[in-house]
């Protein structure tokens, strides 16, 4: 019944590794998002998706890439990982993209690098 | 991006009010949210305020909208332990994606 969905809650992982976290919608919405929420507890937007295309990229770095199989979901793969990418990971989704579009969230991946 | 700034503790005693204070300077937002983050859990959805109104109720909250100020606030009666949380105004960023505030953490003490 969950409406955002993301996986792994926790992951652990070594310097300079490749992961992907998963996030899954069953809201029929069409767009989705991922924050990063840095250890001082700051949100900001890294990417939008709507139906499946690209809309934002806040100056993420390219090694963190985006996949969305459908509309239902949107994947992050991060290649490399550096200490710096320890962070929370959300996802979110809302209807439609615009300004009036109530974004609802996933429970955050917390990702650690060694 | 455009700034949303909100002051990062406070303290009340269980059963008080609390006021949480927001200020932003994208003058285009139309939706202010306030999210709630419980220790360790996602975000929440609280409220939303259109840009148009002043002022919205919704049981134990109130959010107050000062458009010429650029200034939200949020008031939680009757404060309980389980309001403990930390609080994130946001605004639109461009319509396009949420622009937070760092977040107040708000401690209910008995």
């Amino acid at each position: 019944d969950t409406a955002v969905s993301q996986t792994p809650k926790y992951l652990v992982t070594q310097m300079g590794n490749d992961k992907s976290i998963k996030c899954e919608q069953n809201l029929g919405h069409d767009t989705m998002y991922w924050y990063k929420q840095d250890s001082k507890k700051f949100l900001k937007i890294m990417f939008s998706y709507n139906n499946k295309e690209l809309i934002i990229n806040e100056t993420v770095p390219n090694r963190f890439s985006p996949k969305s199989p459908d509309k239902a979901h949107l994947n992050l793969h991060i290649n490399s990982l550096e200490l710096g990418d320890s962070a929370v990971y959300f996802c979110a989704s809302s209807p439609n993209i615009g300004i009036t579009d109530t974004q609802y969230f996933g429970p955050g991946t917390r990702l650690t690098v060694l | 991006g455009e700034d949303v700034e909100q002051s990062l503790f406070l303290s009340v005693r269980e059963g008080d009010s609390s006021v949480i204070n927001c200020t932003y300077t994208d003058s285009s937002s139309t939706y202010l949210y306030w999210y709630k983050q419980e220790p360790g859990a996602g975000l929440q959805l609280l409220t939303y305020i259109f840009s148009n109104m002043d002022m919205k109720q919704d049981q134990r909250l109130t959010v107050l909208l000062n458009k010429k100020d650029k200034h939200l606030s949020l008031r939680i009666a009757d404060t309980q332990t389980g309001d403990s949380a930390i609080y994130f105004c946001a605004d639109s960023n461009s319509g396009y994606a949420l622009n937070f505030g760092k977040g107040t953490s708000l401690l209910v003490t008995p």
